[in-house]
């Protein structure tokens, strides 16, 4: 079965720093598909980035970078020049790609982000 | 499109009674999944449905716990009798599946109080 892991409960940045969660997963998959999403305390889930297993370039979005390593199953996320409106729960969360047959969205426990002025 | 839509936002009930959530999905999507969120356990997928057809309910904690998806467009998840350790957020989401795009969209979650 795929499990992901988020080993940070809580992770603290300062305003304008960079800020990196880990991720990593288990699959016995090789077609899949990696995401974070960001929860804000009014609970909506967003999705901050997107990555496709076959591609070997790392995805980005604005200030947000992931750094994939397909071989050792890790997919973190970079946040630079952090803001006030970074603070949020992030969740990295894996699906498998079964060539267009439903696969369920698997998550991770989630990382406390606070971002300090 | 609204995006997904759950109902209702709040919901608080007294143990024993029946809670029914409800969830309307972006039209065009063809999967859709039913989440269970606790500080303890975090995010649970509960059931996911493709097609209308449910694909896999193993997270469905209980007898107590059923859902159903009798059209593209409308999702119910019913908890019969309710206990206080069900109280969590409830979320809906959906996608197309389709290649790429796999992104799960995510209704605004249904925060249920069992007293």
């Amino acid at each position: 079965a795929q499990t992901v892991t988020q080993s940070q409960p809580e992770m603290s940045v300062q305003e304008a720093e960079t800020v990196t969660l880990s991720c990593t997963y288990d699959t016995s998959e090789s077609d899949y598909y990696l995401f974070w999403y960001k929860q804000p305390p009014s609970r909506q889930m967003i999705l901050v980035i997107r990555q496709e297993a076959y591609k070997q370039q790392n995805a980005t979005e604005n200030r947000f970078s992931v750094n994939f390593q397909k071989a050792a199953k890790s997919f973190s996320l970079k946040i630079s020049d952090s803001q006030l409106g970074d603070a949020a729960m992030y969740f990295c969360a894996y699906r498998a790609d079964y060539g267009g047959a439903t696969n369920k969205l698997i998550f991770g426990t989630g990382t406390l982000l606070a971002v300090q002025p | 499109d609204a995006g997904v839509i759950q109902s209702p936002r709040h919901e608080v009930t007294e143990m024993g009674q029946e809670v029914t959530l409800r969830c309307k999905p972006i039209s065009g999507h063809n999967s859709l999944f039913w989440y269970r969120q606790t500080m303890m356990r975090g995010l649970e997928l509960l059931i996911y449905f493709n097609n209308n057809v449910p694909i896999d309910d193993s997270g469905m904690p209980e007898d107590r716990f059923s859902a159903k998806m009798p059209n593209a467009s409308f999702s119910t998840l019913k908890i019969q009798p309710s206990e206080p350790r069900d109280s969590a957020v409830y979320f809906c989401a959906s996608s197309l599946n389709q290649g790429a795009n796999t992104e799960a969209f995510f209704g605004q979650g249904t925060r249920l109080t069992v007293v």
